[in-house]
């Protein structure tokens, strides 16, 4: 079964530091990948995607994801983190283009100290 | 752009008793929509994709004629819980297809049933 795996569950950091949350998939094939954000009582945003050409993409609130094919891995960074983005970020996949059904990550609760 | 609403927000029933969640897209034009639930702490699990004009697909698992879903246009979906019980309660989200491939989400609608 094809699988999107979130190996952080839970990440603390203070303000200005980097952050990475790992992503990594199962599919072997063409796909599409997608980081969301959920801030505390709201609902989920989309921070960024990749479905072709540089696999370096910047998203929204200075976040930036590298797609690496051969780890199959589709990491999300952003390099001095703020209080602000204390939220749950899930990583979502699709397989290739027309297909629109998402396998989410079980999702990253980051926490930013002040 | 790609606004997805959700009505009502929070709904508390009693057992035995049916709610319907309408899940709209403001500002685009939806041919599929998903349906979600999502558990404390844990990721979206995905209940239905849900078609305009036919009948909506569902996930393994998932009960058809306990949760029916309606698609009767393009800019509106409806879940119906039908006979709900409180295992039924949970955080039921929705979804729909804006640029392409992306999902844009719904706020979510929390039910309780007592």
């Amino acid at each position: 079964a094809q699988s999107v795996s979130q190996h952080n569950h839970h990440v603390i950091l203070s303000e200005a530091a980097s952050l990475e949350l790992g992503c990594n998939y199962s599919y072997g094939g063409t796909v599409n990948l997608f980081w969301y954000v959920q801030y505390p009582g709201q609902h989920l945003q989309l921070l960024l995607k990749y479905f072709s050409g540089d696999p370096l993409v910047k998203g929204i609130k200075g976040f930036e994801a590298e797609f690496i094919k051969s780890k199959f891995s589709f990491n999300l960074r952003k390099p001095s983190v703020q209080w602000s983005d204390t939220a749950e970020y899930f990583c979502a996949v699709t397989r290739g283009s027309g297909t629109y059904k998402y396998i989410f990550g079980t999702g990253t609760r980051l926490k930013v100290l002040a | 752009g790609a606004v997805v609403s959700q009505h009502p927000s929070w709904v508390i029933c009693k057992s035995g008793t049916s709610v319907k969640i309408e899940c709209r897209s403001l500002d685009f034009q939806a041919t599929t929509m998903f349906w979600y639930r999502q558990f404390p702490k844990q990721s979206l699990m995905l209940m239905a994709t849900s078609n305009e004009g036919s009948k909506a697909t569902y996930e393994q698992g998932v009960e058809k004629d306990k949760f029916l879903i309606n698609h009767a246009s393009l800019t509106l979906s409806t879940l119906t819980v039908t006979s709900a019980h409180p295992e039924d309660s949970s955080f039921y989200i929705c979804s729909a297809i804006g640029d392409v491939d992306t999902q844009y989400f719904g706020p979510g609608t929390r039910l309780t049933v007592l």
